[in-house]
């Protein structure tokens, strides 16, 4: 079966842009969770979704938003890009009821 | 969410048993422990989880201690392609920062 799809795989953007990124969770699974990875920070939670609501934010500022669809899909947007949003973007679906999160392969992003 | 400590680092020969330490002193009675492990430039892979009892799969198994303070992920047989950060989470990877995990790399 096919996994969470992120896209795009690779994305480069300037300062103060803005830039939405998308998740396709795995079929029937309806919770989607996103999260920041960088080198000196590590893994970190964004938010998590679960039929279109947001349950559970993460410490990041506003500029980090997120939403999800009927259909599950998910994006997020961060605006007014810093040098310091350079990171791996992973995304992470689950049935509801399920305890093992399956992770796609992430969006990296480059803020120049 | 209770916070987790892991070594940085361990090594493992290939074909030993590698046992990764977690301690999560501050776990509530609810809470799970869940293991995760992420090769270089994937995305982390679900491996494990439990509550009280020691559980087993295809991939590891997962012993904790009697007072849930910490628990061991044990890698039966290790090969090269074990090598990889193996994360330790209390409450819920859809929830939970990741900590910095233990590097497992495993050595011919």
């Amino acid at each position: 079966k096919a996994g969470v799809t992120q896209t795009p795989r690779y994305l480069i953007k300037t300062r103060g842009q803005q830039v939405t990124l998308s998740c396709s969770p795995i079929s029937g699974h309806r919770s989607v969770s996103w999260y920041q990875q960088t080198p000196g920070q590590g893994l970190q939670f964004l938010f998590e979704y679960f039929s279109e609501t947001q349950r559970n934010k993460g410490n990041f500022p506003g500029r980090f938003s997120g939403r999800q669809f009927s259909n599950s899909r998910s994006e997020m947007n961060v605006s007014t890009l810093e040098l310091g949003d350079s990171a791996l973007y992973l995304c992470a679906s689950s049935f509801p009821t399920a305890h093992g999160y399956t992770f796609g392969s992430g969006t990296r992003l480059t803020v120049v | 969410d209770a916070k987790t400590t892991q070594p940085p680092s361990m090594d493992c020969a290939e074909g030993r048993a590698a046992n990764l330490p977690c301690n999560h002193s501050t776990i509530s009675g609810n809470e799970y422990v869940y293991w995760y492990r992420q090769i270089h430039s994937q995305g982390p892979q679900y491996i494990i989880h439990g509550l009280k009892n020691n559980e087993t799969n295809e991939m590891a198994s997962l012993i904790i201690t009697e007072d849930r303070k910490s628990s061991t992920l044990i890698l039966p047989h290790a090969t090269l392609r074990d090598t990889a950060v193996y994360y330790c989470i209390v409450g819920s990877a859809g929830k939970s920062t990741f900590g910095d995990g233990t590097t497992l790399t495993v050595k011919p």
